[in-house]
């Protein structure tokens, strides 16, 4: 059982709202990572990190910010939820390059 | 960019056969690939990782091979199982990240 826990599973809101989306994991990985995933559609990387203070955009443009304070702990904020938000968010941590990534069980989430 | 491709997004066999998934990468070289069961709802499970001086791995009934000339990699699951029902994604190391394919959708029918 993977120690990365992602919350809410599922979250419905209205358009304009600011949302965090929550990652944590307790097996002390250095590089965390999230992606985005629409029903039947590959992962795209939206963001990552490789330690406390350091973040980075990846391939998939996204208006969401992230941040990175302790070594366990990588939320998502979008700071005005938008219709075009809607999708499944994925968080995942590795203890390094060439090892398994373990992800967590994903928040899907529903903007109106 | 470095590209994952699952060229068969869906793949149905019988219980007990063998099932056969194909994944291709281009315009990059990685150094490992990975696969990963997905079970709809959920995160990606970590299955087997193979690197580039390897050909071939084996996990239970897991089989999965990089061929380097190819630029491919099969993922192979003897004696299926309605259980083994799942997309199977597969990912190879870029520079700084796991690029996804976009998983194949295997259906074993009892």
């Amino acid at each position: 059982e993977a120690d990365i826990y992602q919350t809410p599973r599922y979250l419905v809101i209205g358009t304009g709202k600011k949302i965090t989306l929550e990652c944590s994991q307790t097996m002390g990985h250095d590089k965390m990572y999230w992606y985005q995933q629409d029903p039947g559609m590959e992962l795209h990387l939206i963001h990552y990190s490789y330690g406390v203070n350091s973040t980075e955009k990846g391939d998939l443009s996204s208006e969401s910010t992230v941040s990175r304070i302790r070594t366990e702990h990588f939320p998502l904020t979008l700071e005005s939820a938008r219709p075009s938000h809607t999708s499944q968010y994925l968080c995942a941590s590795t203890e390094r390059m060439g090892t398994e990534a373990f992800f967590g069980q994903g928040t899907r989430l529903t903007v109106v | 960019s470095q590209k994952i491709e699952q060229n068969s997004e869906a793949l149905n066999i019988q219980e007990g056969k063998t099932a056969t998934l194909t994944c291709n990468y281009t315009n990059y070289s990685p150094a490992y690939l990975q696969w990963y069961r997905q079970d709809p709802g959920r995160g990606p499970v970590f299955l087997l990782l193979i690197r580039e001086n390897e050909k071939e791995k084996r996990k239970e009934r897991l089989k999965v091979t990089f061929d380097t000339t190819l630029k491919q990699s099969l993922f192979h699951i003897t004696a299926s199982q309605p259980a083994d029902s799942a997309t199977y994604l597969c990912s190879g190391a870029g520079s700084y990240q796991l690029t996804f394919g976009k998983g194949t959708k295997l259906s074993v029918i009892p």
